[in-house]
């Protein structure tokens, strides 16, 4: 079974909407952490958003939020405002326990539309 | 500056040409991992290293060999490249402390092995 699913190969949004990138993840490890990249077309990858297994609350970081449903198993991004820099892939990625392997998602590709 | 260095950027190679990327953080971290990433399929982990001396095989480890003889160093060998590791590889590091956990990313190595 796949860790990491992400559904989305490809999404489009108007510029200053929002938009929500779908991630579920697959793990019996009650201590995790849910992770979010973003690939621009240059080719780094850019952290944007953390979430702990334990944690109560939903993270946000900017025009980035985490909405995170436990017993879902989906942690998808919302992007508030997308502007056009936003454009590029998205990836999607846990890690078991504090020190345990990493798996990423297939990923999902955002353009924003002017 | 803290960063995550890979060399080369660029390789092309023969088949069966034993070939090594370096990878190098100079933030102190216990954790570094390597990744491979192809279209459609995403990163996926080759190897990762919790601490010197301490590595862990990945999703997809056939093929290559790493060793962690120094905290800030994580090289990944491959003794006998086929042209099915041609790919876009990350070196990535991270503290093994909370809260975040993220991963620094290298600028990638992109290898061509004909």
């Amino acid at each position: 079974a796949q860790k990491i699913t992400q559904t989305q190969p490809g999404m489009f949004v108007q510029e200053k909407e929002a938009v929500t990138l779908d991630c579920t993840y697959d793990t019996s490890d009650p201590s995790y952490g849910l992770f979010w990249y973003k690939q621009p077309s240059s080719g780094e990858m850019i952290f944007l958003i953390y979430q702990g297994s334990y944690d109560q609350q939903n993270a946000t970081e900017g025009r980035y939020s985490l909405n995170f449903q436990k017993a879902r198993k989906s942690a998808n991004l919302v992007i508030s405002a997308s502007q056009l820099g936003d454009s590029a892939m998205y990836f999607c990625a846990m890690r078991e326990g504090q020190v345990g392997q990493f798996y990423f998602g297939t990923g999902t590709s955002l353009t924003v539309i002017p | 500056e803290a960063q995550v260095t890979q060399n080369p950027r660029y390789l092309i190679t023969v088949t069966g040409k034993k070939l090594t990327v370096t990878c190098s953080q100079n933030m102190n971290h216990e954790y570094m991992s390597w990744y491979r990433q192809d279209p459609g399929l995403g990163l996926r982990q080759i190897y990762y290293s919790m601490n010197v001396e301490v590595t862990d095989k990945g999703d997809v480890p056939e093929g290559y060999k790493v060793s962690r003889k120094e905290k800030r160093n994580f090289p990944l060998i491959l003794e006998s490249p086929s042209p099915n590791q041609t790919s876009l590889y990350f070196c990535a590091s991270s503290s093994d402390r909370a809260p975040y956990n993220e991963q620094f990313f290298g600028p990638g190595t992109r290898l061509t092995v004909l």
